[in-house]
């Protein structure tokens, strides 16, 4: 059992937006703003899409936004493209002996 | 050209060692903080160790803590694992991933292709 928490699944269709959940707890995510979220499709390896909540890395669409409500963050993908299809996980930086702690991740699907 | 290459990966009996490598290229290896996260076949994330930029500082996950050890040569640009005692439940697509410059803010903003563990008899 992964120590955040992410629905296992959501979809959208092309030009809807999508919103993805992490719930942890005030020992990580509601305790610090070192949430980022990681884009991983089929075979590759994970992307950096948003860090410290809400930052986009330069490059990375601005479709993409994050943001944090106590203990849950969130991650909004706007005008869904069929690119946008894989695997989603949040970090956390934890305040327990392990320093980072991973949702187990959210498989959007385009329909 | 800004990479991280994992190597080192293979089969390996329970018990036994092994040390995994990733070498950078195309930024300042000597200022950032570098992580090893792993991915067991399909499954999600798993942050496994911390080091940071000039090797002070090193911290682990508690299912690694005792086992694993990371270090660095920030002459030749690599990043290391090695990895005793290894289970079954070390199996996994290892990846090196770039920390941030100087302090930690526990992201993770380049990533390698992985180099995969098999720990099996």
């Amino acid at each position: 059992q992964s120590a955040l928490t992410q629905p296992a699944s959501v979809s959208g269709s092309p030009g809807q937006s999508i919103t993805i959940s992490c719930t942890g707890t005030s020992s990580d995510v509601g305790g610090y703003n070192y949430v980022s979220w990681y884009q991983q499709h089929p075979g590759k390896a994970p992307k950096l899409v948003i860090y410290e909540v809400s930052n986009r890395p330069s490059g990375v669409s601005n479709r993409f936004s994050g943001s944090k409500s106590g203990n849950t963050a969130s991650l909004t993908i706007s005008g869904l493209k069929a690119e946008d299809e894989a695997d989603y996980y949040c970090s956390s930086y934890t305040s327990s002996s392990t320093l980072v702690v991973f949702g187990g991740g959210t498989k959007l699907t385009v329909l | 050209q800004v990479q991280l290459v994992e190597s080192g990966g293979g089969v390996v009996q329970p018990g036994r060692s092994l040390r995994l490598s990733c070498g950078a290229s195309g930024f300042t290896f000597s200022s950032y903080g570098m992580h090893w996260v792993r991915q067991a076949p399909g499954k999600g994330l798993e942050w496994v160790a911390d080091i940071s930029y000039d090797e002070r500082d090193k911290y682990y996950a508690d299912s690694v803590k005792g086992r694993f050890t990371i270090s660095r040569d920030n002459s030749k640009n690599t990043l290391y694992l090695q990895m005793n005692s290894l289970r079954a439940e070390d199996t996994a697509l290892y990846y090196c991933a770039k920390g941030t410059q100087y302090a930690d803010y526990w992201y993770f903003d380049l990533w390698g292709r992985g180099t995969l563990v098999t720990v099996s008899s």
